[in-house]
């Protein structure tokens, strides 16, 4: 089993839907998990870290359940600037800070 | 921008052969990363310097190593070269006690023939 397995994609969805990405990590113990985006051909950028309690960043809202090793980013009112890759990514327990464990990505099209 | 350059942007070697890329990390920022990441797939981690020392490896052979000099720069070296290697060469950097972001460049992209 991949230690962080994503939904394979790709998604097209309309300007304004509501669209959601699942993740979900083999080692229990992972400690940290945030959400990057890759645009086309560029480098990953940190969306937004991930919390227990769930949070939330304008139209972006990410959860995680520890219990069911999940984590899950929600984008509302899709806009054509939402285009990318998404990454889920964890810091398994026990490695550096800087060792993250990227999942595939999954690829969003937001269409006009 | 992030203030991660890296260099080349991209280049053609033939298997068995040996190449460096570089980066020059984010001021004040003393780790760097480096992850290779194949079409279609996400970065993979290879190895992290901190101090001039390597501070943490993936699973990736010997033929696969790396320097960060003072002024926390860093290169990766690849010898031996695969075809399988062809892929973007991510350098990221970080501060100490920041967790979870790194500030990735554009990347070097590595075709093998």
């Amino acid at each position: 089993r991949k230690e962080v397995e994503q939904d394979p994609g790709p998604f097209n969805v309309p300007e304004g839907a509501t669209v959601a990405f699942n993740c979900t990590y083999s080692n229990s113990a992972s400690q940290s998990f945030f959400w990057y985006r890759q645009d086309c051909r560029k480098e990953p950028k940190l969306l937004m870290s991930v919390y227990s309690s769930g949070n939330e960043d304008g139209r972006f809202t990410a959860q995680l359940n520890r219990a069911s090793q999940y984590i899950s980013l929600l984008i509302r009112d899709s806009k054509l600037s939402d285009s990318a890759t998404y990454l889920c990514v964890v810091i398994p327990s026990g490695g550096s800070n800087y060792k993250l464990t990227f999942g595939k990505g999954t690829l969003l099209t937001v269409n006009p | 921008e992030t203030g991660v350059t890296q260099s080349p942007t991209h280049l053609i070697k033939t298997r068995g052969q040996q190449v460096t890329l570089r980066c020059s990390s984010q001021s004040g920022h003393n780790t760097v990363s480096w992850y290779q990441q194949a079409l279609g797939q996400g970065p993979q981690f290879i190895f992290q310097y901190y101090r001039e020392e390597e501070n943490g490896r993936g699973n990736f052979p010997p033929r696969f190593s790396g320097l960060q000099f003072p002024n926390y720069s860093s290169e990766l070296n690849v010898n031996a070269l695969e075809l399988d290697d062809s892929a973007l060469y991510l350098c990221a950097s970080s501060l100490t006690g920041d967790t979870g972001e790194l500030f990735f460049g554009e990347g070097s992209r590595l075709t093998v023939l």
